[in-house]
């Protein structure tokens, strides 16, 4: 079965400070990850994706199968980063699996 | 382009009644799925319909059930509601289904459910 684990429910940071946010999973096949984004009073939405190596917002994500990882990065944090960040794993045909959820307060 | 639309937003039943969520998908997309997201953790699959038939089920019983219609717009009835069954109720629509997809999910603001 899969399964996706983010250990830290809040993260702090103090604005242009880096922000990590971890992301290990679990799948037997191969995986698709995802970070999903919520900003307050918005719905959720895509932030990034493996496949496609972008960066978004100053976000990167790089997937490390042998780690079985996926963590979130951006080197210098802005107020507007504040948000609830899911990371996902699709296990085909776009059904996914969320992980808890990182609450990321930035810090003025 | 229209987005994801829910209803109702709020409601508030009793133990062992049965309730019936809506969603209208965005325009374009023939896949609709639908996750529960309790307090505190992240949304959870429920099923999956595509072109009006389930493509999928996670961990859940029976009296969850679904349908999805010819404009793919879809609903999401759960019978004989428990108290854990309180929750925010996620529809997500996308294109893909049988061919695959690219995993991006559009959502909607969800209907939070009330089991008391």
């Amino acid at each position: 079965a899969q399964r996706v684990t983010q250990p830290e429910k809040l993260l702090s940071v103090f604005k242009g400070a880096p922000v990590e946010l971890k992301c290990n999973y679990s799948y037997s096949g191969s995986p698709e990850l995802f970070w999903y984004v919520q900003y307050s009073r918005q719905r959720l939405q895509l932030l990034l994706r493996h496949i496609s190596r972008e960066s978004i917002k100053g976000f990167t994500a790089d997937l490390n199968k042998g780690e079985t990882s996926f963590h979130l990065k951006k080197p210098f944090a802005q107020e507007e980063d504040s948000a609830m960040y899911y990371c996902a794993l699709s296990y085909g045909n776009n059904r996914l699996a969320f992980g808890k959820g990182n609450q990321v307060v930035v810090i003025p | 382009e229209t987005g994801v639309t829910q209803s109702p937003t709020h409601l508030i039943k009793t133990r062992g009644q049965q309730v019936t969520l809506r969603c209208s998908s965005q325009s374009g997309h023939n896949t609709v799925s639908w996750y529960q997201q309790a307090l505190g953790q992240g949304p959870q699959f429920i099923f999956q319909y595509y072109r009006e038939e389930e493509n999928g089920r996670g961990n859940f019983p029976p009296r969850f059930s679904g349908l999805q219609f010819p404009n793919y717009s879809s609903e999401l009835n759960v019978n004989a509601l428990e108290l854990d069954d309180s929750a925010l109720y996620l529809c997500a629509s996308s294109l893909g289904g049988t061919a695959g997809g690219t995993g991006e999910l559009f959502f909607g603001e969800g209907s939070r459910l009330t089991v008391l």
